[in-house]
């Protein structure tokens, strides 16, 4: 079966760096997607990895791993506005995304 | 640009009665989705739509039908809503289903059945 495993919430302080860790198991792969989603809003796209290794964007970088089943998410110089959830979507071999629940990040000053 | 916009943003629905909620894109894109969202549980795909005049089921398409009859267009139906489909629900878009593309989102709606 297809899984998804992101840890449900997690608690970082103003300033310093997180972690958002996804394991996955698909029937197939053709990359992965990270989406930020705020309470209340839709998710907007982060980032896209299909081959292994690390992908920056500014604050934000993506990790892949292709043997491990395995991806993160690195946040750097958090931000008050970084408090959301963050959505790990593997995507199939019929080009599906495959949706885990998400990780919320409680951001503190 | 508006890229996607849906209609209505919430609604109050009585159990067994019908609606359809709508969904707009204008980026010319090929595919569209439908998505529900619920507390605790990741995005499950309802049906897609890799072209106008195609769809195909999600995840979870019980109780729910779609057209694509144009490009831009791609509405949701409920025949006869039940409690379980209080959901928010999201349209998505992207320029293929058949590549990786990123997918774009509506705003969503709110849907209680009672």
């Amino acid at each position: 079966g297809q899984n998804i495993d992101q840890p449900t919430e997690m608690t970082a302080t103003e300033g310093a760096i997180v972690q958002i860790n996804c394991t996955y198991q698909t029937s197939g792969f053709n990359g992965l997607f990270w989406y930020q989603q705020h309470a209340g809003e839709a998710p907007t796209f982060l980032s896209y990895n299909v081959l292994d290794g690390l992908e920056e964007k500014g604050r934000f970088s993506s990790f892949l791993s292709r043997s491990k089943g395995y991806s993160y998410l690195l946040l750097k110089e958090l931000q008050m506005k970084d408090s959301a959830s963050y959505l790990c979507a593997p995507m199939d071999s019929n080009y599906q995304l495959i949706w885990g629940a998400g990780t919320k990040l409680i951001i503190k000053p | 640009t508006a890229g996607i916009t849906q209609a209505p943003t919430s609604q109050i629905l009585a159990a067994g009665r019908s609606m359809t909620l709508r969904c707009t894109q204008d980026m010319r894109h090929n595919a569209m989705y439908w998505y529900r969202q619920d507390l605790g549980l990741g995005l499950r795909l309802i049906h897609y739509s890799n072209t106008a005049g195609t769809t195909g089921k999600g995840e979870v398409p019980d109780g729910y039908s779609v057209s694509r009859a144009n490009t831009d267009d791609f509405p949701l139906t409920l025949a006869s809503a039940v409690p379980s489909q209080t959901s928010v629900y999201f349209c998505a878009s992207s320029a293929s289903g058949e590549l990786q593309d990123e997918q774009f989102f509506g705003p969503g709606t709110r849907l209680t059945v009672l």
